[in-house]
This record gives C-alpha cells, sequence and structure tokens, in this order.
C-alpha cells in the first residue's frame, strides 16, 4: 500500500521563475493538504484541496496555487519565486480531512538561487 | 504570532535518561496531535489526543492533553538513540479544522 509520494525530491530553481510540485495521496485518501517548512520552523499551512476544489487556504499570497485531478493526486504551482520561498514543501493527506491526521509524504526540497 | 509554542525547542540528553517537552498555547483546540519527524523524511503522527485530560502511552511515550484543552507534554521515559528527531505538536482549532503546527521540539538523545 503506497503512502503519499511525491514529486520532484530536491529543485533548485531562481528567482522569477515558476515551479511546479506534484503529489499523489495515500490510497483511500481523498484530501490533499499542502505545507511549507521553513529550516528550523513547524509546517505552515498552505491550502487543501477536496472534490478538486480549494476548501481552505491559509496565509500565502496568490503566488501559491494548487490545482487536484480527479484521482485525488493534486499539484502546487509557485509563481514568481522569491528567495524567501525555499523551503520544504510537504504534501500530507487525510479521508475527509477537516482536522484528520495527516499522512505526510518526504516533501519536496525547494531552493532558489 | 505562534499559535503553539513548543519548550525546550532544543533538547541533548543521554540514553537512558528521561525527557519531557511541552505544547502550549492561549487558544482551545478539540483534539492535539504529535507528530515525530526525521532529517529528509516527512512527520509521521506519533497520537491524536481529543478528551481534556487524556492520557495515552505509545511504549516508552506518555502523551497527556491538558484538562483545559489548551496545551500538552510528550515524556520519553529511557530514552534511546532511535528517539532521536524533531516532535512537533499540531492543534485543530473549533470551526475552522484547520491544523496549526508548532515550531517543534529537537530531542538529541547520544548513545
Amino acid at each position: 500500500d503506497a503512502g503519499v509520494t511525491q514529486s520532484p525530491t530536491h529543485l533548485i530553481k531562481t528567482r522569477g521563475q515558476q515551479v511546479t510540485l506534484r503529489c499523489s495521496p495515500k490510497s483511500g485518501h481523498d484530501t490533499v493538504s499542502w505545507y511549507q517548512q521553513a529550516l528550523g520552523q513547524g509546517p505552515q499551512f498552505i491550502f487543501q484541496y477536496y472534490e478538486e476544489e480549494e476548501r481552505q487556504r491559509g496565509n500565502f499570497p496568490d503566488r501559491f496555487s494548487g490545482h487536484q485531478f480527479p484521482n485525488y493526486s493534486s499539484e502546487l504551482n509557485v509563481n514568481a519565486l522569491l528567495l524567501g520561498d525555499s523551503a520544504l514543501y510537504l504534501c500530507a493527506s487525510s479521508y475527509q480531512g477537516f482536522g484528520q491526521p495527516q499522512h505526510f509524504g518526504d516533501g519536496t526540497r525547494l531552493s532558489i538561487l | 504570532t505562534q499559535l503553539l509554542e513548543q519548550s525546550p525547542q532544543f533538547l541533548s540528553i543521554q540514553e537512558g535518561e528521561n525527557l519531557t517537552v511541552y505544547c502550549n498555547s492561549s487558544s482551545v483546540f478539540s483534539s492535539l496531535q504529535w507528530y515525530r519527524q526525521e532529517p529528509g523524511e516527512g512527520p509521521v503522527l506519533l497520537v491524536t489526543v481529543v478528551t481534556g485530560g487524556e492520557v495515552k502511552k505509545l511504549k516508552r511515550l506518555t502523551f497527556q492533553f491538558g484538562d483545559a484543552r489548551k496545551d500538552s507534554s510528550l515524556h520519553i521515559t529511557a530514552a534511546q538513540p532511535g528517539d532521536t528527531g524533531l516532535y512537533l505538536c499540531a492543534g485543530v482549532s473549533y470551526g475552522n479544522n484547520r491544523l496549526a503546527f508548532g515550531k517543534g521540539n529537537q530531542v538529541v538523545v547520544i548513545p
């Protein structure tokens, strides 16, 4: 039973570029949440997708957008990258996720030069 | 402003010692989750506490949810090197059911 998988594992971009990160949820899960974890910090909630719609959003600018596909997989897009966007981006899945325990992937390490 | 404050931020102890770390907030939560994160990996759920005053045990780990549902503690008995990791608490808020994480307690157990 595959857990949450994320790709790519590492990514290097320059300021101003755009990036797309991908996530496949754990089998049987229908809700995907994205978090940003800066060095030395806990995960910060970006947004949550359920039934292909953004259900909740944290305090992140519109440069951060996402999508959920019919097979429940999800993408996180970040436009106009800034140096401060360098972080570990974690995807977590759950079943009908409000407040449910999250199953996390191992993240994508994004570095902005 | 951090919704959940975890202390101490860093703790280094010898194998066999006991330790307690704390997760505090001024907000009331419907439930609280504890995760452990190791380098290069995502957080892994350890336990969920739901009832005020609840105590849950997971082998040598004991988790307690405060009576007022604002705080929690994690106690590790006879720590082992395998307990090394970042311990994250996450509270579920009433209303929006959003999960908010603290910054974590970095625990290092020296053999």
